[in-house]
Order: structure tokens, then C-alpha cells, then sequence
């Protein structure tokens, strides 16, 4: 079975610090990986995505994200908060043989301290 | 280009009532899924349809059920409500490779249901 494990609920950064959200994921075969942003009140938005490609991801807003498969995780990073940065991130997981099922994390709330 | 989009946006129901929810996918998308999202957690699946088909179902009870339409638009029904199934219910579309992976899934705004 696959799951996702997101680390820290909430993260709290400065404006201008460095984004660092943690994602670990366990699957049986090799995965497709995302991370989807979700505002207040709004759907899910697609910020990356793995698909046994090139393992170091870029995404928009500047966020990127890098598979390690040795440590079976795929961290959310970005340089330099902004204001804008704050909502709830969601990290995900597929099977390339069921990628229609997405297992979402719990998510974690990034806020950001002007 | 549209979204997807999704009606109605907020629900009040009372518990044993029925409900259904409405999805429009993006244009040329043939393929539909639904989530639930309880407040506090991540979405979890619910079903996908393709081609009018279901290709994948969630660990939910009978009383979740969904249809897909000729134009690939999709209803999402729910029987006998419970408390327990208030929630933001999201649909997401997709567009199916040569290999019939999806690998992105788009996300309407969602449906907020509230069951008292």
C-alpha cells in the first residue's frame, strides 16, 4: 500500500527565509509525486510533479522539489518566502500502474512572518 | 481556457437526506475523479471515471455513488447523509496519455457540504 507522510503540521518561516517542507512517501513500486497548494476556501493547485524523470523538480512560484528514492522523500523547498507563500501544502503519491489515485499527506500550513 | 468547475458551491443538508454534486471537467478531458476533503486532512479518493467507465474506487461506502455523462461531465451522489460526510468535496480532471496514465490531475474550487 502506498502512503504519505508529511512532517510538521504547521511551519512557520520569515519573509525572505528559506521553505523547507518535508514529505516522505512508502510505495511498493516506483512512484509519481506531487505537491498540490491550497488556499483558504480554494481547490487544489499543481506546484510540481515527479514522473521518473529528472529528480531534482521545478515548479512555479519558485518552489522546487528533489526525489530521493534512497530516503524515500520529496521535499518542498523554495530560496525565499513571500507573503503570498501562505497556505496549506499537500504532498501526494501514484502508482504508475493506478495513476488516477492520488493518496494525499495530511498537508502542513506554511505561514509567513512579514 | 476554463477550469474545471463545480456546483453547487456550499450545501446544507439534513442527515438521511440525499445530495448531489455536480462537475464540469476542463475541455478535451476526458477522464473525472472525486475526492473528499474533511476539514484538517488531505482529500481522499473517492472514485475516478473515463469514458463513462469506473476506472478506480475509493475505500467508501455504497452509499457514494457517481456517473459520468456523454459530454464527460460528472454527478456525484451520496445517500442517506450522515454527519460525518460533511466535507469539501473536490473534483479533478484529467487528461489520459497513449498509455492511459493521468499525470496531472486539475482541481475545481469545490463543493462545501455541510450535514446537520
Amino acid at each position: 500500500a502506498q502512503s504519505v507522510t508529511q512532517l510538521g503540521s504547521h511551519v512557520s518561516v520569515s519573509e525572505g527565509a528559506l521553505v523547507l517542507l518535508r514529505c516522505n512517501y512508502s510505495s511498493s513500486v516506483p512512484p509519481y509525486l506531487f505537491w498540490y497548494v491550497q488556499y483558504p476556501n480554494q481547490g487544489l493547485q499543481l506546484l510540481l510533479k515527479y514522473t521518473s524523470a529528472a529528480t531534482l523538480v521545478k515548479g512555479i512560484n519558485g518552489f522546487e522539489a528533489e526525489f530521493k528514492k534512497s530516503e524515500t522523500s520529496f521535499h518542498l523547498t523554495k530560496p525565499s518566502a513571500h507573503m503570498s507563500d501562505a497556505a496549506e501544502y499537500f504532498c501526494a503519491v501514484s502508482r504508475m500502474d493506478s495513476s488516477y489515485k492520488l493518496i494525499f499527506g495530511s498537508g502542513t500550513r506554511l505561514l509567513v512572518r512579514p | 481556457d476554463a477550469g474545471v468547475t463545480q456546483s453547487p458551491t456550499h450545501l446544507i443538508k439534513t442527515r438521511g437526506q440525499h445530495v448531489t454534486l455536480r462537475c464540469s471537467p476542463i475541455s478535451g478531458h476526458k477522464s473525472v475523479s472525486w475526492y473528499q476533503q474533511v476539514l484538517g486532512q488531505g482529500p481522499q479518493f473517492i472514485f475516478q471515471y473515463y469514458e463513462k467507465e469506473e476506472r478506480g474506487r475509493g475505500n467508501f461506502p455504497d452509499r457514494f455513488s457517481a456517473r459520468q455523462f456523454p459530454n464527460y461531465s460528472s454527478e456525484l451522489n451520496v445517500n442517506a447523509l450522515l454527519l460525518g460526510d460533511s466535507a469539501l468535496y473536490l473534483c479533478a480532471s484529467s487528461f489520459l496519455n497513449g498509455v492511459g496514465q493521468d499525470y496531472e490531475q486539475y482541481f475545481g474550487p469545490g463543493t462545501r457540504l455541510t450535514v446537520t
